[in-house]
């Protein structure tokens, strides 16, 4: 079964710093990837996708994330922080058309999520 | 405006009492999707629906049902709610196209089971 980890539950940055957040899945085939935002008290909105192509995807809200097939890895990254930014990130994977027509071709598999706090 | 909408977006009940959480999309999508989302598990797919009536098991579907009977409606049911059932629940829709779901989540509701 597909599996998602994000193993850093909470980061804390200041603000204007760089910031990376980790996410590794566990899958056969290369699958849709996914990061998502949620601010407190909201629903989620998505940040940024990857299907196939450039391994290196622009999101909105100045996001980007690189897909590493050889490390199994779709990081999200900003260059400077903005207080903002203070929410909490899942990161999730959908198997793609690798399974089109499966059993799991709906399915939506999210990581535990990382939790951001900016520091003035 | 394009949304998903929830209601209610709070909600107590007691043990074994029937409830309904309806979920309902402006936007013609095809696919909708429940997750519950609980502090430490992320979000976890309870059930999802690629079209009116084709409806597929998530990840954790015990304890809930699910009816497409309309494109626009994905209501959430439970029998018979038990405490373990007492979560953040969010509806989510999202076009087809090619299994690429850029999911559009609604405000999310949040149930209380004593």
């Amino acid at each position: 079964a597909q599996s998602v980890t994000q193993p850093d539950i909470h980061i804390t940055v200041s603000e204007g710093a760089s910031l990376e957040l980790r996410c590794n899945y566990s899958y056969g085939a290369t699958p849709y990837l996914f990061w998502y935002v949620q601010s407190p008290g909201q629903g989620l909105q998505l940040l940024l996708k990857y299907f196939s192509g450039d391994t290196l995807v622009q999101g909105i809200k100045g996001f980007e994330a690189e897909f590493k097939r050889s490390q199994s890895s779709f990081n999200l990254r900003k260059p400077s922080v903005h207080w903002s930014d203070a929410a909490e990130y899942f990161c999730a994977v959908n198997p793609g058309l690798s399974n089109a027509g499966g059993t799991s071709y709906g399915k939506l598999t999210f990581g535990q999520g990382t939790i951001l706090t900016v520091h003035p | 405006e394009a949304q998903v909408t929830q209601n209610p977006r709070y909600l107590i009940t007691v043990t074994g009492k029937k409830l309904t959480v309806t979920c309902s999309q402006n936007m013609n999508h095809e696919y909708m999707s429940w997750y519950r989302q609980d502090p430490g598990l992320g979000l976890r797919q309870i059930y999802y629906s690629m079209n009116v009536e084709v409806t597929d098991k998530g990840d954790v579907p015990e304890g809930y049902k699910v009816s497409r009977k309309e494109k626009r409606n994905f209501p959430l049911i439970l029998e018979s709610p038990s405490p373990n059932q007492t979560s953040l629940y969010f509806c989510a829709s999202s076009p087809p196209t090619s299994g690429r779901y850029e999911q559009y989540f609604g405000p999310g509701t949040r149930l209380t089971v004593t």
